[in-house]
C-alpha cells in the first residue's frame, strides 16, 4: 500500500529558511498535503498541492513536487520561533477518500 | 464558524474498563475519520465514515474498538477492556464528502490507561 516517509527532525535558526522533505509511493496520489501539529492540538491544514502542478507558493510557503521521483518539499522561509511544530506530509489516495500520512518531521525553530 | 469539537480533551481511566471517545463534525461535512497518535508516532488510520455508506473499519487494531455514527453527524468511538497500549491521543477529522477535500481536525482526545 501506500507509504509516505518524512525525516523526523529538523533544526534551523531564526530567519532561515526550513526545507521538509517527503517522499511517497503511490504514483496515483492525486492531492498532497501539508498539516501543521502545534503542541495539544490536532493537525491545522497548511496548503496542499495538485499532482499535475509542480509548484506552489502561499506566503512563507511555497511547496515543490517532483512527480517523477515521488518527492515533496516544504519551504518555510524566514522561519520564526512560532514555526515550531510537527509537519505531517499526507497523501490522497483510493480515488481521493482515503489519506495516508507520514510520521511527521518535528522543526525546531533557535532563536 | 465552529471547528470539528471532540470531547473528553483527557480521559484517564484504569486498564480492564471501556471509554468512549466523542467527535462533532463541521456542520456540512459528511466524511469522518478517526485516527490514533501514539507519542512521538505519527497518525494511524482507524475508521471512516461517509454519508449513510458502509464504514471502512480496515483500520481498527482489534474488536476491542468499535465506531458509530448517529444520523450522520455526531460519531462515537468506543474502546473496550481498555489496554495500557491503548494509551493514545485520539484524532478525529471530517471533510466534505467529494473526493480529496481536505481534512480538517479536532484537537483530540488524549487517553491514558493506569
Amino acid at each position: 500500500g501506500e507509504d509516505v516517509e518524512q525525516s523526523l527532525f529538523l533544526s534551523v535558526r531564526e530567519g532561515d529558511s526550513s526545507v521538509i522533505n517527503c517522499t511517497y509511493t503511490d504514483s496515483s496520489s492525486t492531492y498532497l498535503y501539508w498539516y501543521k501539529q502545534e503542541p495539544g492540538a490536532g493537525l491545522q491544514l497548511l496548503t496542499y498541492i495538485f499532482s499535475n502542478m509542480d509548484m506552489k507558493q502561499d506566503q512563507r510557503l511555497t511547496v515543490l513536487l517532483n512527480k517523477k521521483d515521488k518527492h515533496l518539499s516544504l519551504r518555510i522561509a524566514d522561519t520564526q520561533t512560532g514555526d515550531s511544530a510537527i509537519y505531517f506530509c499526507a497523501a490522497a489516495l483510493d480515488g481521493g477518500f482515503k489519506t495516508i500520512f507520514g510520521a511527521g518531521t518535528r522543526l525546531f525553530v533557535k532563536a | 464558524g465552529a471547528g470539528v469539537s471532540q470531547s473528553p480533551s483527557n480521559k484517564v481511566t484504569e486498564k480492564g474498563k471501556d471509554v468512549e471517545l466523542r467527535c462533532d463534525p463541521i456542520s456540512g461535512h459528511t466524511a469522518l475519520y478517526w485516527y490514533r497518535q501514539s507519542l512521538g508516532q505519527g497518525l494511524e488510520f482507524l475508521i471512516y465514515f461517509q454519508g449513510n455508506s458502509a464504514p471502512d473499519k480496515s483500520g481498527l487494531p482489534s474488536d476491542r474498538f468499535s465506531a458509530e455514527r448517529t444520523g450522520g453527524s455526531v460519531s462515537t468511538l468506543t474502546i473496550q477492556r481498555t489496554q495500557q497500549e491503548d494509551s493514545a491521543v485520539y484524532l478525529c477529522a471530517s471533510s466534505f464528502g467529494t473526493a480529496n477535500q481536505p481534512q480538517h481536525f479536532g484537537d483530540g482526545t488524549r487517553l491514558s490507561i493506569l
